[in-house]
């Protein structure tokens, strides 16, 4: 089956860590986004790639970092830079073309110690 | 940047009744889409919308898209306790990226 998958599905991070979180799809999409996601506050866009080596920041993009080596891979850093990492991940993918649909992976709940 | 607010952010909604949820955008968009998110999962693209006062429906769901290309809404009807989740309308502009509102929480009453 074609889809999207993020790992881990938990993550627990010390204060002063840097952690990263793994997306892969195999749905040979072009593009690839991150979002967080606090309750009440909907999905912001941390970093989008819409082509392999080339990525953007978003809205919130302080305190992360990502890399797009891989078609298939868009992995993110949450570094120590971040003050407030507790969230919900998301990660998506979508075909090329002006805003088309995203499909997205189940997600990471990262939590500070 | 681009902002789409949704209204209203939570409802309670008595199965077996309607309920209509409001995407609204202070600039022209080029589509609109709508997802769902279950309590605990990812959100699931629902539909795209293109054309100005496009209307679509699926079974129970109609999606409707300004004529000003600035607004839509989500009309459910007879409402069934699988509506349960958060909606989320997306809109873009024109280029490669989405805004996504903050979403309307619904719960279902049995």
């Amino acid at each position: 089956d074609g889809g999207i998958t993020q790992s881990p599905k938990y993550l627990f991070r010390k204060e002063g860590q840097n952690v990263t979180l793994s997306c892969e799809q195999n749905l040979n999409h072009d593009a690839m986004y991150w979002y967080r996601q606090d309750p009440g506050q909907g999905l912001r866009l941390i970093y989008y790639s819409q082509i392999v080596n080339d990525f953007q920041k978003g809205d919130i993009a302080e305190g992360y970092s990502v890399s797009r080596e891989k078609k298939e891979s868009f992995p993110l850093t949450v570094t120590s830079a971040q003050k407030n990492p507790t969230a919900f991940y998301l990660c998506a993918s979508s075909a090329p073309g002006q805003a088309a649909p995203q499909h997205f992976g189940d997600g990471t709940r990262l939590s500070i110690l | 940047g681009q902002q789409v607010m949704q209204i209203p952010q939570y409802q309670h909604v008595q199965e077996g009744e309607d309920f209509t949820t409001y995407c609204n955008s202070s600039t022209t968009l080029s589509n609109i889409q709508w997802y769902k998110q279950r309590p605990g999962g990812h959100p699931v693209f629902l539909i795209q919308l293109v054309k100005s006062g496009e209307v679509k429906k699926q079974k129970r769901l109609t999606f409707q898209f300004g004529e000003a290309k600035k607004n839509s809404s989500l009309h459910i009807t007879a409402t069934q306790t699988t509506d349960v989740g958060t909606y989320f309308c997306a809109g873009s502009d024109g280029n490669n990226r989405l805004a996504f509102g903050k979403g309307n929480q619904v719960v279902v009453i049995p």
